[in-house]
């Protein structure tokens, strides 16, 4: 938590293909990473999330995983479709008081 | 279950002014949190209420205020509106320590 840094910031992708977003943090007592789709004029949507005693988690074309030792945790959507297109943003809370940092979000843009 | 509802979608106000947005979080929770977000801040933390009482806040002058009811329905004030106020104000809630669920934003616009 606190710092959450999320790469790229733009993410253009042919239908079908693979998308993959990263982020790091740095609370190493962290223990729960959420990602968030934020459709335009819409909320953010929990879509997926992964706590820290598993490595990797899938809910159908979405997948991610955690690497607790670089401080890192990614998603990855596979066969990309139109809908998936939106900006997404990762999260990381505070080990103290659950507060959490969002990384800067990317937007992705599937080409049809 | 209803998820978090914010009211209202949209306002506009003028500059000096203060509103005033709510907030309902899905049935059971009792965390409500606050955030700002604007195209060059991203999201950022406002506060954080659990049973009415202010658990966390950000780093926001005191003319962004909030409370708690007891049936868990939040609202926040911005007093003295200023241009830079115009934003999405978007409210969330969660039951335990970690799954937080988003409402839909009230589009404020500052003029």
């Amino acid at each position: 938590g606190e710092n959450v840094e999320q790469h790229p910031s733009t993410l253009s992708v042919q239908e079908g293909d693979s998308a993959v977003i990263k982020c790091t943090y740095s609370d190493s007592a962290s223990n729960y990473f959420p990602w968030y789709k934020q459709e335009l004029g819409k909320g953010p949507q929990l879509i997926i999330d992964i706590r820290s005693n598993v490595g990797e988690k899938k809910d159908q074309r979405i997948a991610v995983t955690l690497n607790k030792t670089a401080k890192h945790f990614s998603l990855h959507i596979t066969e990309t479709q139109p809908e998936d297109s939106a900006v997404y943003f990762c999260a990381a809370p505070r080990s103290n008081d659950y507060k959490l940092s969002f990384g800067a979000g990317t937007t992705v843009t599937v080409r049809a | 279950k209803a998820g978090v509802t914010q009211t209202p979608r949209y306002l506009i106000k003028t500059r000096g002014q203060q509103v005033t947005l709510s907030c309902s979080p899905i049935s059971g929770h009792r965390s409500v949190s606050w955030y700002q977000q604007t195209p060059g801040q991203g999201l950022q933390f406002l506060f954080e209420y659990f049973s009415e009482t202010q658990r966390n806040k950000g780093n926001f002058p005191g003319r962004f205020s909030g409370r708690q009811f007891s049936n868990s329905r939040s609202e926040m004030n911005v007093s003295t509106l200023e241009l830079g106020d115009s934003a999405l104000y978007l409210c969330a809630s969660r039951l335990r320590t970690d799954e937080q669920y988003f409402g839909p934003g009230t589009r404020l616009t500052v003029t």
